[in-house]
């Protein structure tokens, strides 16, 4: 199965800091995913991406979230003041334009 | 707004019995639904994937069917193994490439050995 990777796998922040988690997708896959999975809820979709620009995005992708492509390769999402209810696995997916999307392992985010 | 359920929310079952897990959505006008597999603190793994004009797929030992117009797709997995214990997730698209997930709350599937 196609491999995304996601960085770091353990973010430890202090509430109001600014976070960047990263995601390197399939190189080519055009679609590119970020959702969330607060400990014992379901996983929730919080954007997708195509093209260089948002495609959709849910309530939760407030302004506090941000998505960017920076370098063609890297994905990133950033969250600007987090808060503790931002504490959550966060999950990068790519599709290449087919139907199935290949998740990376995520990364553990704990807002103190 | 698609809500998608599972039921059970656990199962504990001892080795070699077939599993049942259960999925349900209320809109019909899917695209596709995949299964995935998690286990504890890790990432998930497509399992299977029915387009909505399919009724089942298999892989090895797993067989997913889906019903479109009751809203209901159930995966089965034959003489269970205790490498199968995970959580068990359902997602469906109501559109082509480029759409949102839309999950369940999973199974969580224990196997006795």
């Amino acid at each position: 199965e196609p491999e995304v990777t996601q960085t770091p796998s353990h973010q430890v922040t202090q509430m109001g800091q600014e976070v960047i988690l990263r995601c390197v997708p399939i190189s080519n896959h055009l679609y590119f995913y970020w959702y969330r999975q607060i400990l014992g809820q379901k996983v929730e979709f919080l954007v997708s991406f195509y093209n260089n620009e948002i495609s959709e995005k849910s309530e939760i992708f407030d302004d506090q979230f941000s998505v960017e492509r920076p370098d063609g390769s890297n994905f990133t999402l950033k969250i600007r003041s987090t808060k503790l209810e931002d504490s959550a696995m966060y999950f990068c997916a790519a599709d290449p334009g087919g139907d199935t999307q290949y998740f990376g392992p995520g990364t553990r985010l704990t807002v103190l | 707004k698609q809500e998608v359920t599972q039921i059970p929310a656990a199962l504990s079952v001892p080795e070699g019995e077939n599993l049942v897990l259960n999925c349900s959505f209320t809109d019909s006008a899917i695209y596709n639904l995949q299964w995935f597999r998690q286990d504890p603190g890790k990432g998930l793994t497509s399992l299977l994937l029915i387009q909505s004009s399919q009724r089942e797929q298999t892989s090895g030992r797993l067989n997913a069917s889906l019903d479109k117009s009751s809203g209901r797709s159930t995966l089965y997995i034959a003489a269970s193994q205790p490498g199968d214990s995970a959580t068990y997730l359902c997602a469906v698209t109501i559109k082509a490439a480029g759409n949102k997930l839309t999950f369940g709350g999973g199974t969580r599937v224990l196997v006795k050995p």
